[in-house]
C-alpha cells in the first residue's frame, strides 16, 4: 500500500543545534522523494528532493539521506535557526505525479 | 517570483451548499493538483489535471467534487453539496513536469469551514 510515515510528531532543537527529521517510507518501489516545510497558515513549500538513484543529496544547510535498504528518508537541517520553525513533511511521487504525504514533523527552535 | 494564488482565503458555508474555490497557477506550468489537509493532519491529494482532463483522482474525490480550467489562468475545484466533513484547508499545486519532473508548487491555500 502507500504510506509515507515520520518518526516523532515533534522535535525541539537549541537555536544554531543541527536537527534531524526522519521519515519512513513502505513502497520499495518509489523512486523520487521530497521534503517539504509548512508554516503556519501556508501552503507547502519544497525544500529539497532525491532519486531513488541516489543516497544523498545537499542542498544550502539542508541535506537529505535516502537509505533504500530500510526505506528510510532523513532530513538534516545544520545551524537551525528560528525560521526554521515549521511542520515538516516527507513525500513520496508516484508514477502519475501525486505526492503522498507523511504524517509531519513539527520543529520547535528554541532561541 | 512567480507564485500560486488562491481565492478565497477563507469561505464559510452552509452544509449542502455548492462551493467554488479558485486558483491561478504559474504561468507557464501545465500540471496542476488539488490537495486538503484536515486540522492537524496530513495533506492529502485529491486530483491531478493536465491537458484538460483529469489524470489521477483519490477516493476522497467522489461525484460531489469536479474541477474545472475555465480559461488559460484559472483552475477551479467544485464541491456541489458540502458536507461538515468537507471543512479543510484546500491547497492547489502546479507544475512544469508532470512524473519525473515534478516540483509542484503549492498556493496558500483555502480555509473552507461548512457549518
Amino acid at each position: 500500500g502507500e504510506s509515507v510515515g515520520l518518526h516523532l510528531p515533534t522535535l525541539s532543537v537549541q537555536e544554531g543545534d543541527n536537527s534531524i527529521i526522519n521519515c519512513a517510507y513502505s513502497n520499495s518501489a518509489s523512486d523520487y522523494f521530497i521534503w517539504y516545510k509548512q508554516e503556519s497558515g501556508k501552503g507547502p513549500q519544497f525544500i529539497i528532493d532525491i532519486r531513488s538513484n541516489m543516497d544523498k543529496r545537499q542542498g544550502q544547510r539542508v541535506t537529505v539521506l535516502l537509505n533504500k535498504t530500510v526505506k528510510h528518508l532523513s532530513l538534516q537541517i545544520a545551524a537551525t535557526q528560528p525560521g526554521d520553525s515549521a511542520v515538516y513533511f516527507c513525500a513520496e511521487t508516484s508514477n502519475t505525479g501525486k505526492l503522498i504525504f507523511g504524517q509531519g514533523t513539527t520543529l520547535q527552535v528554541k532561541p | 517570483e512567480p507564485e500560486v494564488t488562491q481565492t478565497p482565503s477563507h469561505q464559510v458555508t452552509q452544509m449542502g451548499q455548492e462551493v467554488i474555490l479558485r486558483c491561478v497557477p504559474i504561468s507557464n506550468h501545465l500540471y496542476f493538483y488539488w490537495y486538503r489537509q484536515i486540522l492537524g493532519q496530513k495533506v492529502e491529494f485529491l486530483v491531478s489535471f493536465y491537458n484538460n482532463e483529469i489524470s489521477e483522482k483519490s477516493e476522497i474525490f467522489d461525484d460531489q467534487f469536479s474541477v474545472e480550467r475555465p480559461d488559460g489562468s484559472n483552475f477551479t475545484l467544485k464541491i456541489r453539496s458540502t458536507k461538515l466533513e468537507d471543512s479543510a484547508m484546500y491547497f492547489c499545486a502546479s507544475s512544469v513536469g508532470g512524473p519525473g519532473n515534478n516540483e509542484q508548487f503549492f498556493g496558500p491555500g483555502t480555509r473552507l469551514t461548512v457549518l
